[in-house]
């Protein structure tokens, strides 16, 4: 069964850095890009960020461009988002998923129940 | 940006009825739409994919349809534990999601 599971949301006061985690269990880890989306109160889904099968290539939306980073460590089966200088607009709920290409053409087809972070004083 | 548009927001329906989900994207995705289905405190479940393809291991009584720009998510019998928030999501240029659908029973 695949299975995503993030960690590491809390409160964080603005302009701290917070890291989330989201280990993956139940496929092969590296044979899959992974993404970060997050849910703000009241607000749509939004995609955050795309990482390649290897770690080679990294996509951002714009508002979090230079103060977020995805990573990956296939040997751990982990996904990682690091958050800095972060603003009381990235409250929100973030979920890791599962990007699938092929025959599915880039459907995140598999995601984590989510970690919730909250920015504020 | 590709904006995505769901409608209604709120749908209340009794068991065994014929539910109708709508999905309008702001510009042609072709035929690249994704429904989900969450329930409170779960992971969202992908339902359909490729407007029209049914996920292994979800029930038939859900179908999708369209293209282009105008999408639906039919549940042809509602059940009780269909009570969930349904969005969307295109795929055809990077991702972008609908506002959800809360579908409750009456």
């Amino acid at each position: 069964e695949v299975q995503l599971v993030e960690s590491g949301g809390g409160l964080v006061q603005p302009g701290r850095s917070m890291k989330l985690s989201c280990a993956a269990s139940g496929f092969t880890f590296n044979n899959y890009d992974m993404a970060w989306v997050c849910q703000a109160p009241k607000k749509d889904l939004e995609w955050v960020a795309t990482i390649s099968y290897d770690g080679s290539s990294t996509y951002y939306r714009d508002s979090v461009k230079g103060r977020f980073t995805i990573s990956r460590d296939n040997a751990k089966s982990t996904l990682y988002l690091q958050m800095d200088s972060l603003r009381s607009e990235d409250t929100a709920t973030y979920y890791c998923a599962r990007v699938n290409y092929g025959a599915y053409r880039g459907v995140m087809d598999a995601w984590g129940q989510g970690a919730s972070v909250t920015v504020s004083s | 940006d590709i904006q995505m548009t769901q409608s209604p927001s709120f749908l209340s329906a009794s068991v065994g009825d014929r539910v109708t989900l709508s999905c309008k994207a702001s510009q042609n995705i072709n035929k690249y739409l994704a429904w989900y289905q969450q329930k409170l405190g779960e992971a969202p479940k992908l339902l359909i994919y490729n407007a029209n393809s049914l996920q292994t291991g979800i029930p038939s009584r859900f179908s999708g349809s369209g293209s282009g720009t105008d999408f639906t998510l039919t549940i042809s019998s509602l059940q009780p534990e269909d009570v969930a928030t349904y969005f969307c999501l295109q795929h055809n240029s990077w991702w972008t999601f609908g506002g959800g659908t809360k579908l409750e029973l009456k």
